[in-house]
């Protein structure tokens, strides 16, 4: 159990365009759900949290125009990266948490972005 | 500030025990979380320690001291495949998860 996919798994666009990556947890209601960013040979960095049905909460330095968060069904969160340009290309990976008493975070297997 | 200390990279030999560290400086504690994570891939579970001691759970263990803000991830019997970075991290006063920068483990045969 406690399965979270996304989608694409991977995606190239072109410098300017806008790309939305899918996060789902497929069994299992996730209150909660996390977006981190990791470049190569680094750890990961939290963007945003997201709670379904209200507005995403930030990390400083995180443009919430640029990236933006949807979590509107407790199964679903959608990142967009808006004018995507080439320093954006990174590992995008989501988790979710089903309940607010477990810390636990399911991971989803990330998506590859490059922007050229 | 919050942080949280891992080495860089450790190298170990096929069959050996490995044990990497992790040290940590929070705001509040709520337990610890060691994860797995294979190059290009996502962050896997490997435990969570919120009380004292080693929880043991097949060829890996991890133990936690609160009073000395420190954690070790064990490997027993290492195998090629264990080859990956290891990430620590720390659930705060606000229940957010912070990260190690993680730890390399390199396995030779």
């Amino acid at each position: 159990g406690a399965v979270v996919s996304q989608h694409p798994s991977w995606v190239i666009c072109k410098s300017g365009t806008s790309v939305k990556i899918e996060c789902r947890s497929l069994d299992f209601q996730a209150t909660t759900m996390f977006w981190y960013r990791q470049f190569p040979k680094q750890s990961l960095m939290l963007m945003a949290t997201s709670n379904e049905g209200s507005k995403a909460t930030y990390e400083q330095g995180v443009e919430k125009d640029k990236f933006l968060i949807n979590h509107a069904s407790l199964t679903l969160s959608t990142l967009t990266v808006t004018s995507a340009h080439p320093e954006d290309s990174s590992f995008y990976i989501c988790s979710a948490r089903h309940d607010r008493r477990t810390y636990e975070q399911y991971f989803g297997p990330g998506t590859r972005l490059t922007v050229t | 500030g919050q942080n949280i200390d891992q080495p860089t990279e450790m190298t170990a030999t096929e069959g050996a025990i490995v044990q990497i560290n992790c040290t940590y400086q929070t705001s509040g504690f709520n337990g610890l979380f060691w994860y797995q994570q294979h190059a290009g891939e996502a962050p896997t579970f490997l435990s969570y320690n919120v009380l004292d001691g080693l929880e043991e759970k097949g060829r890996f263990s991890s133990f936690l001291s609160r009073s000395k803000g420190y954690s070790y991830l064990l490997l027993k019997e290492l195998q090629m495949k264990d080859s990956a970075s290891y990430l620590c991290a720390v659930v705060d006063s606000n229940y957010q998860l912070i990260w190690g920068a993680g730890t390399k483990l390199i396995i030779k045969p």
